[in-house]
């Protein structure tokens, strides 16, 4: 089945302790990003990535960091997660000249 | 900056038909977008028009007009489980960019 997979679903983490998000696509697609969506604010680009070793920034990429070295890989780093990163992340992938995304399910992310 | 206004609200009744405008001031153009997601759920892709008019899928259409800086999606025949959330978003340029989404549509279809 083609689909885009995140991992984990739901995450309680403390402020500081690194984590890590993975998202993982088996479309072939060249292009992932990273939202995150909080109540009342809608969807907001974190990072995105053109292909393989090609990032770069969303609207708000402080406090996040990613890194694509396989085409279908694109995991999300929070270096010191602080609870104003509390939120409901969402992984897309697109292959080029498509015109649809096809989301993840979603991590629900909460830092205390 | 880039800007999409949508409505944050909308309520029909099941059978009818509801449009959910879309306005957008952005720094660049090339196409609409259309989601939905319902609670709990991941966006789905709806529909996407890069040139005015209207693109009809099922029971949903969407429209756009660049003149205007206007989209709007209509659905029909409308269900309960359309209840969702509605988002448009624009693309700016050609090629593999990021979608700017607007803060969404809650739609409430009652009986």
């Amino acid at each position: 089945e083609a689909q885009v997979t995140q991992n984990p679903r739901y995450l309680i983490t403390v402020t500081g302790k690194k984590l890590t998000v993975t998202c993982s696509q088996n479309m072939n697609h060249e292009y992932m990003s990273w939202y995150r969506q909080d109540p009342g604010l809608g969807l907001r680009q974190i990072y995105y990535s053109m292909n393989v070793e090609v990032t770069d920034k969303g609207d708000v990429p402080e406090g996040y960091k990613v890194s694509r070295k396989e085409k279908r890989n694109f995991p999300l780093i929070l270096e010191s997660p602080s609870p104003n990163q509390t939120s409901l992340y969402f992984c897309a992938s697109r292959r080029q000249g498509a015109d649809g995304y096809t989301f993840g399910s979603g991590t629900r992310l909460t830092v205390v | 900056g880039q800007s999409l206004e949508q409505p944050s609200e909308v309520t029909a009744v099941e059978g009818a038909i509801v449009q959910i405008n879309c306005t957008y001031q952005t720094s660049g153009f090339y196409g609409l977008s259309w989601y939905q997601q319902h609670d709990g759920g991941a966006p789905t892709f709806l529909s996407y028009n890069a040139l005015d008019g209207l693109e009809e899928t099922g029971r949903f259409s969407s429209f756009l007009s660049r003149s205007d800086s206007y989209g709007y999606l209509l659905l029909q025949e409308l269900q309960m489980k359309d209840s969702a959330s509605y988002f448009c978003a624009v693309k700016l340029v050609r090629g593999n960019t990021p979608l700017v989404f607007g803060k969404g549509t809650r739609l409430s279809v009652i009986a």
